[in-house]
Order: C-alpha cells, then structure tokens, then sequence
C-alpha cells in the first residue's frame, strides 16, 4: 500500500502570507495531483505533475515534484481568503495507473 | 455542463435499512469509482468500474454493493447499513485509464449518518 503523507495537517494564516504544503511518500509515483476541496464540494483538480523534477504554475500557486518522484509540494504566494479549502494530493501508482491514493490533506484557512 | 450528479446529498437512516446512493455522469466516461471520506483519513476508494457490467474492489468494500449496467450510472448500495459506515461519500468518473487520463471529476458528495 503505498502511502501520501501531507503537512502540515492544518495551516491558519493570514491574507498576504506564503505558504507550503508537503506531500511525501515512500513509493515512487507515475503521476501526482494536487485537488482542492470547498465544504459541501467533491475536489477539483488543480494539476497533475509528471515528470521528476517538474514545476507547474497557476497563477499564485507553484507546484513541484521531486526528483525521485516520491513527494511533491505546493506554494501559495499570498495567500487570499479565497484559497481557504482542503489541498488533497493524490499519486498514482508506476505500474498500474489505475490505482491512485490521496493523502488525508491538508486544511487552509486563510484569514481577511 | 458536464458533471458528476449524486443524490441524495444528506441521508440519515438506521441500522439494517437498506439504502442506495445514485451516480450520474454526463461525460460518456468510461472509469467511474466511489470513495469515502473521514478525518485523518482521507479519500478510500470503495468499488471502481472500468466500463459497463465490470466493477472491482477497492480498498475497502466490506458491506458495499456496487452495479453499472449503463455507462452514465454508478449506483452504490448498502445492503445492511451500520454506524461504521457513517461517512461522506463521493462519486468520481474520468475517461479512462492511462497517464493521460487521470483527471477524476467528483460529485458533489453524500453525507450519510447511520444511526
């Protein structure tokens, strides 16, 4: 069973602040993504990296996956209120693509 | 607009009451799957189908039914509902299998409460 780690679990921080989301892994991933999730809401995709070493950019957010392809990061660059959400990644397994696990997230909450 | 619907979205029941959650997917997806949701614990794939009348298990589907006899449906059944499986419940489809096609799209979730 190949298990995603997040932190921190929970991150309260005001407008304007940086942050940084890990997800780490022991297992080595074909493909991982990163989904927000609002309450009442399923997650959304906000990238898939590929490739060792990747870097993605989504207007304030950078996302990174290792070299190794075991663990990943996400960076927000001033943070707003409308960041607030659950960051969940998800890793999909190298030899079967059709297995994927999400790590338990992580909560931001981003104060006015 | 494409979408994953789910209904009902809150459900309370009692123990041993059979139950049904719906599914329904406008994308013509072939790979649909059901996850449940707890604290700490984070989304655990149930069943998943990789296309009509073939459905698998998935991490943990003791006490679940699942069916797909039409592409668009994923209906998840509980024969003998406990309080263990009192959860949030989400459906998910995506095109397919394969590197490029691991995008899911979620449905807005099932709160369910066994009592």
């Amino acid at each position: 069973t190949q298990l995603l780690e997040q932190s921190p679990q929970f991150l309260s921080i005001q407008e304007g602040e940086n942050l940084t989301v890990y997800c780490n892994s022991s297992s080595v991933f074909s493909s991982l993504q990163w989904y927000r999730q609002e309450p009442g809401e399923g997650p959304v995709l906000l990238v898939t990296v590929v490739t060792g070493g990747e870097v993605k950019k989504l207007k304030r957010l950078t996302f990174q996956f290792g070299d190794a392809r075991k663990d990943s990061s996400l960076h927000i660059t001033a943070a707003q209120p409308g960041d607030t959400g659950l960051y969940l990644c998800a890793g999909a397994d190298t030899y079967n693509n059709n297995d994927m696990r999400f790590g338990a997230g992580t909560r931001l909450t981003v104060k006015p | 607009e494409a979408q994953v619907t789910q209904n009902p979205r809150y459900l309370i029941t009692v123990t041993g009451k059979k139950l049904t959650v719906t599914c329904s997917q406008n994308m013509n997806h072939e790979y649909m799957s059901w996850y449940r949701q707890d604290p700490g614990l984070g989304l655990r794939q149930i069943y998943y189908s990789m296309n009509v009348e073939v459905t698998d298990k998935g991490d943990v589907p003791e006490g679940y039914k699942v069916s797909r006899k039409e592409k668009r449906n994923f209906p998840l059944i509980l024969e003998s509902p406990s309080p263990n499986q009192t959860s949030l419940y989400f459906c998910a489809s995506r095109q397919g299998i394969g590197l490029g096609y691991n995008e899911q799209f979620f449905g807005p979730g099932t709160r369910l409460t066994v009592l």
